[in-house]
């Protein structure tokens, strides 16, 4: 069974401050995809940014940078100088490469930023 | 670029009535998802289909059925709705054995009184 986990619940920072959202997932397949999604509080879930367990290497996307280890099964995301318009709840997902590749979500974490 | 549509966009049902769903997913994309997110809750996977055939299902209470139709869209039916129902429930399409990168719709909330 697959399982992720965000043991952040909720956090709150101030403005231009950068912030990591925690995030560790367990599987027992040799590939698979781990995934970043926002949910701000319109209710929709904005993809960030889809990862392929082959590579390890770190993203970096304008203010979002991502850091992925697989030896600690960890995919953790930061913000660069947060801004208002990042608070939204934040999802780490994992799913199979295979033919059953539904999307497994962690609770979540809601980031709060304040000006 | 054409996205996951989801209609309608809010329903408001009374317990024990039934309530369907609907998504169109993105052209060509050749498999859909179901989920529901229950309010301050995680998306759960519900079932998906694959060419219009069910390819997995997750926690889907047998109150509820799914299908994937010839042009590829898809309904969730849901009967007897009860009150923990309420939720929004969102669909994905993507294209199984290319990048598996899930298109989300802008989901369906259903208020079930």
């Amino acid at each position: 069974a697959q399982k992720v986990t965000q043991a952040q619940t909720e956090i709150s920072v101030v403005e231009k401050e950068d912030v990591t959202l925690d995030c560790v997932y367990e599987t027992r397949d040799t590939t698979y995809y781990l995934f970043w999604y926002k949910q701000p509080p319109s209710g929709e879930l904005v993809f960030l940014i889809r990862r392929n367990s082959f590579d390890e290497q770190n993203e970096i996307s304008g203010r979002y940078s991502w850091n992925f280890q697989k030896s600690t099964s960890s995919f953790n995301f930061t913000i660069t100088a947060s801004q208002v318009v990042d608070s939204a709840v934040y999802f780490c997902a994992l799913s199979s490469t295979g033919a059953n590749s539904k999307l497994t979500f962690g609770k979540g974490i809601t980031l709060s930023v304040r000006p | 670029a054409a996205g996951v549509i989801q209609s309608p966009r809010h329903l408001i049902k009374e317990k024990r009535e039934t309530a369907t769903l609907k998504c169109y997913p993105i052209p060509r994309h050749d498999t859909v998802y179901w989920y529901q997110q229950g309010p301050g809750q995680d998306p759960q996977f519900l079932i998906s289909f694959y060419e219009k055939m069910q390819s997995d299902k997750g926690s889907i209470p047998d109150r509820f059925s799914a299908q994937q139709f010839s042009d590829y869209h898809s309904e969730l039916n849901m009967s007897s709705l009860e009150l923990g129902d309420s939720a929004l429930y969102f669909c994905a399409s993507s294209l199984l054995f290319a990048t598996n990168e899930q298109f989300f719709g802008p989901g369906t909330r259903l208020t079930v009184l």
